[in-house]
């Protein structure tokens, strides 16, 4: 069974610029989440869906980010225009709709780095 | 805001050393997660902990929940170079199932 994947692993771009990050669950979870952690600081919460319906956006830093998640498949999160804070590593996860021992599986994260 | 302080940050030891890496937090929590990351990889899920002073034991990893379930601890017995990783803990709270508050993790070394 695939894991969750993301695209791209790495990304450089300008202050200014538009990234937009990839996140393919697991086949069936409906829950997908991204979480960010910037140098230095800890892994934080930004949202979390329910097939495609956000749940919970509160930890999103501001209005330049905007996740979806058409169809409930994949999802994309898109910072525009970039600034040089958010540079950092984007995970994402996905769970079962009712997760069996809280598991939340994490990909292996978009590295983003604004310059 | 909730947060989780882990200690220490950084641990370097030889192999066959014993390893208690801390995890404490003025809030309380519904449970708790470990979690180990290696370069490149996201985090893998170790174990959860719900029940307040409950302990887990999975090989040579022990982990501990508070009673209070504000704390918790992990210990490594006889450690491994294969045990070389960021370990985090990671908490739910309020109920939530799905919203993790994460420490900024112990970045463990054994040396052979």
């Amino acid at each position: 069974e695939a894991g969750v994947t993301q695209f791209p692993s790495h990304s450089v771009i300008e202050k200014g610029q538009t990234v937009t990050l990839r996140c393919d669950p697991i086949s069936g979870h409906d829950n997908l989440y991204w979480y960010r952690r910037v140098m230095g600081k800890e892994i934080k919460f930004l949202l979390h869906f329910v097939k495609e319906s956000k749940q919970d956006e509160s930890g999103m830093p501001n209005n330049r980010f905007l996740a979806e998640r058409t169809g409930g498949t994949y999802s994309t999160l898109k910072v525009q225009p970039a600034e040089l804070e958010d540079s950092g590593v984007y995970f994402c996860a996905s769970s079962p709709r009712f997760p069996s021992g809280n598991t939340i599986y994490f990909g292996e994260g978009s590295w983003l780095t604004v310059v | 805001t909730q947060l989780l302080e882990q200690s220490p940050q950084f641990l370097s030891i030889q192999e066959g050393e014993n390893l208690t890496v801390y995890c404490n937090s003025s809030s309380v929590f519904s449970s708790l997660q470990w979690y180990r990351q290696e370069p490149g990889e996201g985090p893998v899920l170790l174990v959860t902990v719900v029940t307040g002073g409950e302990v887990k034991k999975l090989k040579r990893l022990t982990f501990q929940f508070g009673d209070a379930r504000k704390d918790s601890s992990l210990h490594i017995t006889a450690a491994q170079p294969g045990d070389t990783g960021l370990y985090l803990c990671a908490g739910f709270s309020g109920g939530s199932n799905y919203k993790l508050t994460f420490g900024k993790g112990t970045l463990l070394t054994v040396n052979p």
